[in-house]
């Protein structure tokens, strides 16, 4: 069965840097999200993304966050500057289409940890 | 303000028996759909089962079934015949609306221990 998958599985990176995280949504879907897990805590929504563009975001995804799909199978998150508070599972999902009761397709995780 | 609530931080069930996991939310739409998503030790996200708002029958996977009473916008989750591999966060999710795609809402997890 096709999967998503997300590239590194863990991301150690010093505070003030900035991180790409890397999903590989499956191939036939066209709605990609970004959601954020901090440790302990519930999943929270960043980002929604359909055709080559920002769909919806959330309070959280402010100017140091941004998204990219840059080839056609890649989707990627980037965060500037990194902070300590990023420290978080980092989620990306997908899905076929805009029926709503397609349920989202998850990929394991990048676990970001910041120094 | 359109939220998930899961009131049961951590439960645990012996093998084989029953449990029962709660989720209430709040929405202003009459037609929206429910999720429960497994998490286990590996941090996958596994979708169990799903329920449209617009249905008045529960939804059932397996050993995996809901008990959705929407006048009270209660969606909780029966585990039957528990197994050890169940052990895992479990959060409650939703669409608050039928008609947005984008913004699915999480509860904070129910944390569930099978002993066996």
């Amino acid at each position: 069965e096709p999967e998503v998958t997300q590239t590194p599985s863990h991301q150690v990176t010093q505070m003030g840097q900035e991180v790409i995280l890397r999903c590989v949504p499956i191939s036939n879907h066209l709605y990609f999200y970004w959601y954020r897990q901090i440790l302990g805590q519930k999943v929270e929504f960043l980002v929604s993304f359909y055709n080559n563009e920002i769909s919806e975001k959330s309070e959280i995804f402010d100017d140091q966050f941004s998204v990219e799909r840059p080839d056609g199978s890649n989707f990627t998150l980037k965060i500037r500057s990194t902070k300590l508070e990023d420290s978080a599972m980092y989620f990306c999902a997908s899905k076929p289409g805009g029926l709503i009761e397609q349920p989202q397709h998850f990929g394991d995780g990048t676990r970001l940890s910041i120094l | 303000a359109q939220t998930v609530t899961q009131s049961q931080p951590e439960m645990s069930v012996q093998e084989a028996e029953t449990v029962t996991l709660s989720c209430t939310y709040d929405t202003s739409e009459s037609n929206y759909y429910l999720f429960w998503y497994k998490q286990p030790p590996s941090r996958q996200m596994i979708l169990v089962i799903r329920q449209e708002a617009y249905k008045q029958q529960n939804a059932t996977e397996n050993r995996f079934s809901v008990n959705f009473q929407k006048a009270a916008k209660s969606f909780s989750l029966k585990i039957s015949d528990s197994q050890l591999g169940d052990t895992a966060m479990y959060f409650c999710a939703f669409f608050p609306s039928r008609y947005n795609n984008n913004d699915m809402r999480f509860g904070a997890g129910t944390r569930l221990t099978v002993k066996p």
